[in-house]
């Protein structure tokens, strides 16, 4: 069955440092793999995406994700953290050809001291 | 132009009683969803469906009903609510491209 695990459920960096936000999925087939980022009390917005092209995705707001396949990974990060980006962060994996179907993380809070 | 809306944005109400979530798309796409996502923030699907057909029904109680009367709209139904069905419950659109969807602001149900 395909899943992803987010390793942390709270991140707190200060402004101005690193970002990293990890995930790490299981699925028997290559998967496709998402970072959805919700702000309080609004709905989910794509961050970026992963669909067997790039290994290091480029997404908005200027975070990257990097897939690595021997580690099962896809990790999110930001070179620069922003007050704005305090937010939930959801890992998610979609499952195979037909309809679109997400499967979530768990979500993980990234708190950004000033 | 709000691209996915729901109404109503917070719904409080009592057990046994039936309400009704509404969703709107404007992006044109032939596919949507209503997720739930519960008190730890766990988002779950529930219902897709493609142009007006259902697709997806996950394990999902039968007091829920979703019902989409043109392909630019998916309304919930939810009768005899339960404490438990209090959740947050999101609406989402989406191309015909894995995994990019388009998520309304959510409807908070409360039951009391």
């Amino acid at each position: 069955a395909q899943s992803v695990t987010q390793l942390d459920s709270h991140v707190s960096v200060s402004e101005g440092t690193p970002v990293l936000l990890r995930c790490n999925y299981s699925s028997s087939y290559s998967p496709s793999l998402f970072w959805y980022v919700q702000h309080p009390n609004k709905g989910l917005q794509l961050l970026l995406k992963y669909t067997s092209a790039a290994t290091l995705v480029k997404g908005i707001n200027g975070f990257e994700a990097e897939f690595k396949k021997s580690e099962t990974s896809f990790h999110l990060t930001k070179p620069s953290a922003h007050m704005s980006d305090a937010a939930e962060y959801f890992c998610v994996v979609s499952l195979p050809q037909g309809a679109q179907k997400l499967v979530f993380g768990q979500g993980t809070r990234l708190t950004i001291n000033p | 132009d709000t691209a996915v809306s729901q109404t109503p944005k917070y719904l409080v109400t009592q057990m046994g009683n039936d309400k009704s979530i509404k969703c709107e798309q404007n992006l044109g796409h032939d596919t949507m969803y209503w997720y739930k996502q519960d008190s730890k923030k766990f988002l779950k699907i529930m219902f897709s469906y493609n142009n007006k057909e259902l697709i997806i029904n996950e394990t999902v109680p039968n007091r829920f009903s979703p019902k989409s009367p043109d392909k630019a709209h998916l309304n919930l139904h939810i009768n005899s609510l339960e404490l438990g069905d209090s959740a947050v419950y999101f609406c989402a659109s989406g191309p015909p491209l894995p995994g990019e969807l388009f998520f309304g602001e959510g409807s908070r149900l409360t039951v009391l």
